[in-house]
């Protein structure tokens, strides 16, 4: 049973657009929402993270909009930069062990 | 992926063959995790482990064992290499109460 659901699988912008990336959970026992970037040949980095009491997260070009009640997040790239090709991934967890449960991942291409 | 490193980085078996995959820390953190990743998947957590001596099983543990001998090093074992078992092995780590988790740069396996 896939927990976290992301959509889309890939996603090619031109630089200066706007990147959307969604996802969409099931648990709601989960209480902090990460996203990952990843390039080839590297581990996932944590590039913003939210928990479920605010609805809004912003750092630089990056924010997280949440919808508690629709149990829904999504990640906005402004201002996408061809160096933000990338593997991007939705995750998310509960309390105790914390480990996490990944969304399928969204392959994002910015053309210059 | 500062302070975290993961041996070997590339790998062959055959089938049937076994091998440890290697995860060290640098940063004093009390939780580590092993996660496989595979293509359209996401990661997948195989163990996790809380502190030294202690392990418990993720969402996808059969064919593999664990071992947390000590604070730093948290190793993967794969007792007989199935090809199932291809896939990029991500370790990581978290500071007890804190909720990021730093993944270490991965090792590529392919079992033939």
């Amino acid at each position: 049973q896939q927990q976290v659901k992301q959509s889309p699988q890939s996603l090619i912008v031109q630089k200066g657009g706007i990147s959307i990336i969604n996802c969409a959970y099931e648990n709601t026992a989960f209480d902090y929402f990460p996203w990952y970037q990843q390039f080839p040949g590297k581990g996932p980095a944590l590039l913003i993270a939210i928990r479920p009491d605010v609805s809004e997260k912003k750092e630089g070009r990056f924010t997280i909009s949440f919808n508690k009640s629709a149990k829904q997040f999504s990640l906005h790239i402004m201002d996408s930069q061809p160096g933000d090709s990338a593997t991007y991934f939705c995750a998310a967890s509960t309390a105790g062990r914390r480990a996490l449960t990944f969304g399928s991942g969204t392959r994002l291409q910015v053309q210059p | 992926n500062a302070g975290v490193t993961q041996t070997p980085k590339f790998q062959v078996l055959k089938t049937g063959q076994s091998m440890t995959l290697q995860c060290a820390q640098d940063m004093n953190h009390n939780s580590m995790y092993w996660y496989r990743q595979d293509p359209g998947m996401g990661l997948r957590l195989i163990y996790y482990s809380a502190s030294e001596g202690t392990t418990d099983k993720g969402e996808v543990p059969n064919g593999y064992n664990v071992s947390r001998l000590n604070k730093r090093e948290f190793s993967l074992r794969l007792e007989s290499a199935a090809p199932s078992q291809t896939s990029v092995y991500f370790c990581a780590m978290r500071t007890g109460g804190a909720d990021t988790q730093y993944f270490g740069p991965g090792t590529r396996l392919t079992v033939l």
